[in-house]
């Protein structure tokens, strides 16, 4: 069993959709999660950070995480063609920081 | 303030060659992880160097692969003797305080095609 396992998509969506993008992870030691988009041929940007169980929002975006579930979730409302990326999941894998990413989902927004 | 710079952008390199990729942290990071992206798959880690140490290279390829953060300089990834399964876009990210839940800033990546 992957540690972080996410759906890798595609996923098209019209302009103004409500689009939700999910992992689940193994080991319930996990305690920080984040959201990273990835466009095509760059580098990852963080785009959301979270500790624990919960919601954090930022402006068209919400992150979700449920501990109970293993569940983490990435809500991006109103969605533009400029949201079209690749959207990585990751958590911490151990005390020294390297990070383990989800495949990614690769996120098309139509217009 | 410039982000984490990597050089060169694109490297091509035949069969048995040796590749090097160069990551220059951001401004007042001393801490670099090296991550590598094979096509259809997820970031891995490779290494993770403070200036001059080496902390964690459990994700490195056991052979024809090393990494070193000088004193002075920029963090570089040496790949010896390449093979196709090389070809991979890598990237780095550096980080202010090491600690293990602080925010890795990637650049923009290498990618190395191996002939």
């Amino acid at each position: 069993q992957k540690e972080v396992e996410q759906d890798p998509g595609p996923l098209s969506v019209p302009e103004g959709a409500i689009v939700s993008l999910n992992c689940t992870y193994s080991n319930s030691a996990f305690q920080y999660f984040m959201w990273y988009r990835q466009y095509s041929r760059k580098g990852p940007e963080l785009l959301m950070y979270t500790y624990s169980s919960g919601n954090k929002e930022d402006g068209r975006f919400t992150a979700q995480v449920d501990k109970s579930s293993k569940y983490i979730s990435l809500f991006i409302r109103d969605s533009q063609p400029s949201d079209s990326a690749t959207y990585l999941c990751a958590t911490y894998g151990g005390s020294q920081g390297n990070l383990i990413f989800g495949k990614g989902t690769k996120l098309s927004v139509k217009p | 303030n410039a982000g984490v710079m990597q050089n060169p952008r694109h490297l091509v390199r035949r069969r048995g060659q040796e590749a090097r990729l160069r990551c220059s942290p951001m401004k007042g990071h001393s801490h670099v992880y090296w991550y590598r992206q094979l096509p259809e798959e997820g970031l891995k880690f490779m290494v993770y160097l403070q200036k001059e140490n080496i902390i964690d290279e459990s994700g490195m390829p056991k052979e024809r692969f090393s990494a070193e953060f000088p004193k002075e300089g920029p963090s570089i990834l040496r790949i010896q003797q390449v093979v196709r399964g090389d070809s991979a876009a890598y990237f780095c990210a550096s980080s202010p305080f090491g600690q293990g839940t602080d925010t890795q800033y990637f650049g923009p990546g290498t990618r190395l095609t191996v002939l």
